[in-house]
């Protein structure tokens, strides 16, 4: 069982929007920094976002994330089937003080 | 260009224990900003935060894995290191290793190692 929840799987047309959620709780999501993966069949994981709504350089501005409470959205607009991919949040947990991750939501774009 | 690169044997026997090096190139181990992280993934299944340590030697381990585990790091040679004792089956992943900043957030990982746990 992960200490973040996602959904296991997300679908959407091409050039429709995606979103992803993460939940967790107060000792993790609520308060600390969310970042998100992407991760390509056998491939090594990938930062989308980081500190809850930034994108690291060269990430295209169709990802973006947010986080209210307990909750951390990723949302990808106009997708493309290269899109296709598991999706990881991640945060840390205060009360473990230990490095947390989501389940992984899969991304099919049909 | 950061570059990390995990090594270490791809086949462990059951109860021995499991030993990952991971080089850093191109940037330094002792930057103040980063912790030094180990993730793993077993096969078909999601990722698993291990732990963490910073240049000082100051780590962070996954609850779970913490009787078994430590993570060291040597400077001068710019590595950082994993054993996990003990092991089984349930160890078998795909092991990487990551760079990680002060929110948690890994932006520089290495290509991932698989390493299985043999009965």
């Amino acid at each position: 069982q992960s200490v973040l929840t996602q959904p296991p799987s997300v679908s959407a047309a091409p050039g429709q929007k995606a979103t992803i959620s993460c939940s967790g709780s107060s000792s993790n999501i609520w308060s600390n920094y969310v970042s998100w993966y992407q991760q390509l069949p056998g491939t090594a994981p990938k930062l989308l976002i980081y500190d809850n709504n930034k994108r690291p350089s060269g990430i295209p501005d169709r990802f973006s994330g947010s986080k209210s409470g307990t909750s951390a959205t990723l949302g990808i607009t106009g997708l493309q089937t290269g899109d296709e991919a598991d999706y990881y949040c991640g945060t840390w947990d205060t009360s473990l003080s230990a490095g947390v991750f989501g389940g992984g939501t899969k991304l099919t774009v049909l | 260009q950061l570059h990390l690169q995990e090594s270490g044997p791809g086949l462990v026997k059951s109860s021995e224990t499991l030993s990952l090096t991971c080089t850093v190139s191109g940037g330094s181990i002792s930057d103040s900003s980063y912790y030094w992280g180990w993730v793993r993934q077993p096969p078909g299944k999601g990722l698993e935060w291990i732990g963490c340590i910073y240049y000082t030697g100051s780590a962070h381990y996954n609850p779970s894995l913490k009787s078994r585990l430590t993570i060291s790091v040597d400077t001068s040679k710019k590595q950082f290191s994993l054993k996990l004792r003990s092991v089984t089956a349930a160890d078998t992943a795909v092991y990487y290793c990551a760079r990680e900043d002060s929110s948690a957030s890994r932006d520089y990982w290495g290509q991932g190692t698989l390493v299985t746990v043999s009965s």
